[in-house]
């Protein structure tokens, strides 16, 4: 069975440092997977996707994500952060097991203080 | 390009009444997905329509809910009658393709049931 997991609920870094959200998952087959964030009273917005190729992804508003096989994780991050950035964030599986069906974790809250 | 829209933003319900919930996907796109997301929890896959055609249904809780798609524009989710645990927030996205592409959402509805 598929599954994603975001092992914390909240992540607080202060501006301009860099920070990490983790995401792992489970899949039988090739994941794709996917990032997207949430800010207050919005839908969902996509950020970043790995589909195949380079494990490292890049995406809208300087975010990245490593892809890494063996840990089956895909870790967003950001080399400096933005209060702007404060948002709530969600990692996603999506795989081929009868249809496609995109699994998403729990979500990440990031607090970036000023 | 006009966005995922949903409606009601908001709705109120005592339990054991009916309500519907609306969404308009991005035009063009034949492929809808519902999902709800009940407080702190992850977000739970409900359906996914291809056009008018129901591909998989196999995240909705239970025979309360009935999900259509006529003419393959919008959708609506209708839960009849409406349990206290049936409360969270319904979002629905949109795509143009299946497979790994990234998925358009609306802002959601929040329900609240009483």
């Amino acid at each position: 069975a598929q599954s994603v997991a975001q092992p914390e609920d909240q992540v607080n870094v202060a501006e301009g440092n860099p920070l990490t959200v983790k995401c792992t998952y489970s899949v039988s087959g090739n994941p794709y997977l996917f990032w997207y964030v949430q800010y207050p009273n919005r839908g969902l917005q996509f950020l970043l996707k790995y589909i195949t190729g380079d494990n490292l992804v890049k995406g809208s508003y300087g975010f990245e994500a490593e892809f890494n096989k063996s840990q089956t994780s895909f870790h967003l991050k950001k080399p400096s952060a933005l209060v702007s950035d404060s948002a709530l964030y969600f990692c996603a599986v999506r795989g081929y097991t009868g249809g496609f069906k995109t699994i998403f974790g729990a979500g990440t809250r990031l607090f970036v203080k000023a | 390009e006009a966005g995922v829209t949903q409606f009601p933003s908001h709705s109120v319900i005592e339990k054991g009444q009916t309500v519907t919930l609306r969404c308009d996907p991005i035009s063009g796109h034949d492929n809808l997905y519902w999902y709800r997301r009940v407080m702190g929890k992850e977000i739970k896959f409900l359906l996914h329509f291809v056009k008018e055609s129901k591909q998989d249904e196999s995240g909705m809780p239970n025979n309360r809910f009935l999900a259509e798609r006529t003419g393959g524009t919008y959708s609506t989710l209708k839960v009849q009658p409406a349990e206290l645990e049936d409360s969270g927030v319904y979002f629905c996205a949109s795509s143009q393709e299946t497979g790994p592409y990234e998925q358009y959402f609306g802002p959601g509805t929040r329900l609240t049931v009483t």
